[in-house]
């Protein structure tokens, strides 16, 4: 493809709802980031994949908040039982480095709005 | 902790003039620093790193490790420059090597 895809684009959710979001990382690239940037702030990290393995998932705001890449390409971020705190853009990034390696070159996707009524 | 600041939320300027960037970072490692940007409709993506010392659009940055600054700078900004503009810094030396990003700065080139 031609960049990091995220789908939906945009998703409207009602409060204790679970939603999934998906990432179609560049193919081939080793590493997946996702993180969440709320209205005017900058991205925080969320969780960081290399290949099937997720090897940081320290900035997962809460147990609500899953992450999967089990054939390491295609990620999925899952909350479950939404909350209005919860409304932010998700990014999610991939590189083809691995650790140490993937700054050097790192590509965004488009992100996921997620609003929480 | 590991924190970025970018203590201006918005900078206007007009066509033709200097524009500089603030961002400061609290680390007390070796980090390696940033410059992402998102110009409107468009992906954040990578601008500059200061260990590869380039110029890109204009942009130059320089690590300051005394004043703990990575301010970024052009001598003649052009309209286009407007966007977000976000500072970011990582550790390859620790367990994270993860980018932590400031709250980025909003740049208005008028015409």
């Amino acid at each position: 493809g031609a960049g990091v895809s995220q789908s939906p684009r945009y998703k409207v959710a009602k409060r204790g709802q679970d939603v999934a979001l998906r990432c179609d990382p560049i193919s081939g690239h080793v590493s997946l980031f996702w993180y969440q940037q709320a209205l005017g702030q900058g991205p925080e990290f969320l969780t960081y994949f290399q290949n099937e393995a997720q090897l940081d998932k320290s900035g997962l705001p809460s147990d609500r908040f899953f992450a999967e890449r089990p054939e390491g390409s295609v990620s999925t971020l899952k909350i479950q039982r939404t909350q209005q705190e919860d409304s932010a853009v998700y990014l999610c990034a991939s590189s083809p480095g691995g650790f140490r390696e993937f700054n050097e070159k790192l590509f965004f996707g488009s992100g996921t709005q997620l609003s929480v009524l | 902790a590991q924190r970025v600041t970018q203590p201006e939320k918005l900078l206007s300027v007009f066509k033709g003039a200097p524009v500089e960037l603030k961002c400061n970072y609290s680390y007390s490692g070796s980090p390696e620093l940033f410059w992402y940007v998102q110009y409107s409709r468009q992906r954040l993506q990578l601008l500059l790193r200061h260990i590869s010392r380039e110029s890109i659009k204009g942009f130059t940055a320089d690590l300051n490790k005394g004043e703990t600054s990575f301010h970024l700078k052009k001598p003649f900004a052009q309209e286009e420059d407007s966007a977000m503009y976000y500072c970011a810094l990582t550790d390859y030396g620790g367990s994270q090597g993860n980018l932590i990003f400031g709250k980025g700065t909003k740049l208005s080139v008028k015409p």
